[in-house]
């Protein structure tokens, strides 16, 4: 089992809908969470850290829930724009980094 | 900003030649990583630095080896390059250690071996 999974998608979805990502992750020592996102061919870039208190940055939400060990991601009125892949990252206390293997969202018109 | 920058974009080498890939961050980073990434595997770690000398190893070291003689450069080098590691080589830092630090990218080396 990979220490983080994300939805396999594809998610192919039209203007202004919303959508949701989830990933799970197997270690309950797992320090702090991330959302990253990476256009095609580019690098990866922070889209948004994840709180327990769940946050908020403009139409994207996260959300962390410790006890059930995963965190989401909701866009909402999705732009063309948004077409990328989104990682999910989770970091240990020791800094380490594990990467989920990504979704992908195609917006569509 | 924080920049992030790798020597190459693309690179095509011969199998058992001797690759170096260098990264350098202009922001005085203390921690310096190296992923590969893959279609279907994501991205997996290699090799690590927290300070100047100091190294550790990733997920997936094998064939490979590091070289962290300045704060601002992490080097990455294929002793013997072998077709299983043509990939994506992807540079990043962070400003400390403790787990709560975003990591930095670089734009990444797409590397071919034949």
């Amino acid at each position: 089992r990979k220490e983080v999974e994300q939805d396999p998608g594809p998610f192919n979805v039209p203007e202004g809908a919303t959508v949701a990502f989830n990933c799970t992750y197997s270690n309950s020592a797992s320090q702090s969470f991330f959302w990253y996102r990476q256009d095609c061919r580019k690098e990866p870039k922070l889209l948004m850290s994840v709180y327990s208190s769940g946050n908020e940055d403009g139409r994207f939400t996260a959300q962390l829930n410790r006890a059930s060990q995963y965190i989401s991601l909701l866009i909402r009125d999705s732009k063309l724009s948004d077409s990328a892949t989104y990682l999910c990252v989770v970091n240990n206390n020791a800094g380490k980094s594990t990467f989920g293997d990504g979704t992908t969202l195609t917006v569509k018109p | 900003d924080v920049k992030v920058t790798q020597s190459s974009r693309y690179l095509v080498k011969r199998t058992g030649e001797k690759v170096f890939l260098e990264c350098v961050q202009d922001m005085d980073h203390e921690n310096m990583f190296w992923y590969r990434q893959d279609p279907g595997l994501g991205l997996r770690l290699i090799y690590f630095s927290y300070d100047v000398k100091m190294k550790e190893k990733g997920d997936i070291p094998e064939g490979y080896s590091v070289s962290r003689e300045k704060k601002e450069r992490f080097s990455l080098i294929l002793e013997s390059a072998s077709t299983n590691q043509t990939s994506m080589y992807l540079c990043a830092s962070s400003l400390t250690s403790g787990g709560q630090e975003t990591q930095y990218f670089g734009p990444g080396t797409r590397l071919l071996v034949l």
